[in-house]
């Protein structure tokens, strides 16, 4: 099994639609959570952290679930900019390293 | 700050050849990491650094060595260079002290093609 895992869509949503990406992970020891944002031939930059709480960062909602080893995010009233591929990472067995999923496509369309 | 810079931002190699991708950090950050990232897959960590004069491997470091006599630069050289090691190569920091410290700050990569 995969360290995590992600369905690589595409999405392809319209503007204003609410679209939700989920995520798995095997090592039931993690915990350190994160969905990075990468846009086409470019670095990954953090969108945000993932708490157990859950937590939302304006139109962005993310969610874990340990108990499922599941992490999954919202977005609400898509905009054109969001358009990227969303990461979703978790820390790995060494305590320091990132285990990064292949990631998620969205295009967000007028 | 400029936060993680790299150069060169594109290269193109022949097999055999060597050559140094070098990464820069000016956040004064303990962790550092090279990844590699081919088409449509994950980022692949090759090697990462908790300080200076201390490095390790990561998942996939065969064909690369790194060295790290600074907190500020982490080069990443390949000696002999394959047509396997095509791939965008991203360096990427860490704060040493934060209730995140896997938060990870990524330079803007280096395209590499081995031919």
């Amino acid at each position: 099994r995969k360290e995590v895992e992600q369905d690589p869509g595409p999405f392809n949503v319209p503007e204003g639609a609410t679209v939700a990406f989920n995520c798995t992970y095997s090592n039931s020891a993690s915990q350190s959570f994160f969905w990075y944002r990468q846009d086409c031939r470019k670095e990954p930059k953090l969108l945000m952290s993932v708490y157990s709480s859950g937590n939302e960062d304006g139109r962005f909602t993310a969610q874990l679930n340990r108990a499922s080893q599941y992490i999954s995010l919202l977005i609400r009233d898509s905009k054109l900019s969001d358009s990227a591929t969303y990461l979703c990472v978790v820390n790995g067995r060494s305590g320091y390293a990132l285990n990064f999923g292949k990631g998620t496509s969205l295009l967000v369309t007028p | 700050n400029a936060g993680v810079t790299q150069t060169p931002k594109f290269r193109i190699l022949k097999i055999g050849q060597s050559m140094t991708l070098q990464c820069t950090q000016d956040m004064n950050h303990n962790y550092m990491y090279w990844y590699r990232q081919d088409p449509g897959m994950g980022l692949k960590l090759i090697y990462y650094s908790v300080g200076a004069g201390i490095t390790d491997k990561g998942e996939v470091p065969n064909g690369y060595n790194v060295s790290r006599s600074t907190t500020e630069d982490f080069p990443l050289r390949l000696e002999l260079a394959a047509p396997s090691q095509t791939s965008v190569y991203f360096c990427a920091s860490s704060p040493t002290s934060s209730a995140n410290y896997n938060e990870q700050f990524f330079g803007p990569g280096t395209r590499l093609t081995v031919l």
